[in-house]
């Protein structure tokens, strides 16, 4: 089946900078996308989520930006700080024909803080 | 408030044994989901319960797995004559179940066949 996947695995930025993590999905069904964090020995944290019909949304020192032209989804950290540091997954969800409510994850990004 | 939490947080099982994993949602959630994340990847959907009914069992790898959820609350997810490919962490997730609200996870239960 088609799945989100992840342009980079592992991502190194410097404390204070902001990064941004990118994530591109394959189904166009798709209508719900969201961010999670997950620290080691951890279970996925909720970040940020975003609708279909929307391309921006903010939260606090996040924003996710979705482009369904290109099937694309970002994350942007602003002002990263060392506690940044984790895997994050984009994750979208499909209701195509009337399927079920479990989210499809990609691989992941590592995102390294270095001080 | 409470989150979602999982139980146990480790589990050590010979090959050919049979676990529980124990799932005990955010209270008021009405959705449950049960993923598997393997080492390095991303979780991957299981099955998922609205109240008691398992709305999708889609995602279980074999008919050794099987979910109940019988008071549309804690939920348990059974591995039958477990095999050494079945080791991965198991995450447990809930959400209030209208549309388009965030799933929040467990810590996950790390299990591991020998």
């Amino acid at each position: 089946g088609e799945s989100v996947g992840l342009h980079l695995p592992t991502l190194s930025v410097q404390e204070g900078d902001n990064s941004i993590i990118n994530c591109a999905y394959s189904n166009s069904a798709s209508d719900y996308f969201i961010w999670y964090k997950q620290e080691s020995g951890k279970g996925p944290q909720f970040i940020i989520d975003i609708r279909s019909n929307m391309d921006k949304r903010q939260g606090q020192r996040v924003t996710v930006l979705l482009n369904k032209t290109v099937k694309h989804l970002s994350l942007q950290i602003a002002a990263t700080q060392p506690g940044d540091s984790a895997v994050y997954f984009c994750a979208e969800r499909s209701r195509e024909g009337g399927g079920a409510d479990g989210l499809t994850f990609g691989k992941g990004t590592h995102l390294i803080i270095q001080p | 408030g409470a989150g979602v939490s999982q139980s146990p947080r480790y589990k050590v099982a010979k090959r050919g044994q049979d676990v529980a994993l124990r799932c005990d949602p955010i209270s008021g959630h009405v959705s449950l989901f049960w993923y598997q994340q393997a080492l390095g990847q991303g979780p991957e959907f299981l099955t998922y319960f609205q109240n008691e009914a398992q709305l999708d069992k889609s995602g279980l790898p074999s008919d050794r797995f099987f979910a109940e959820r019988p008071e549309g609350s804690v939920s348990t997810l059974k591995i039958q004559r477990t095999q050494q490919e079945d080791s991965a962490v198991y995450l447990c997730a809930s959400s209030l179940g209208y549309s388009n609200q965030p799933q929040h996870f467990g810590d996950g239960t790390r299990l591991s066949i020998l």
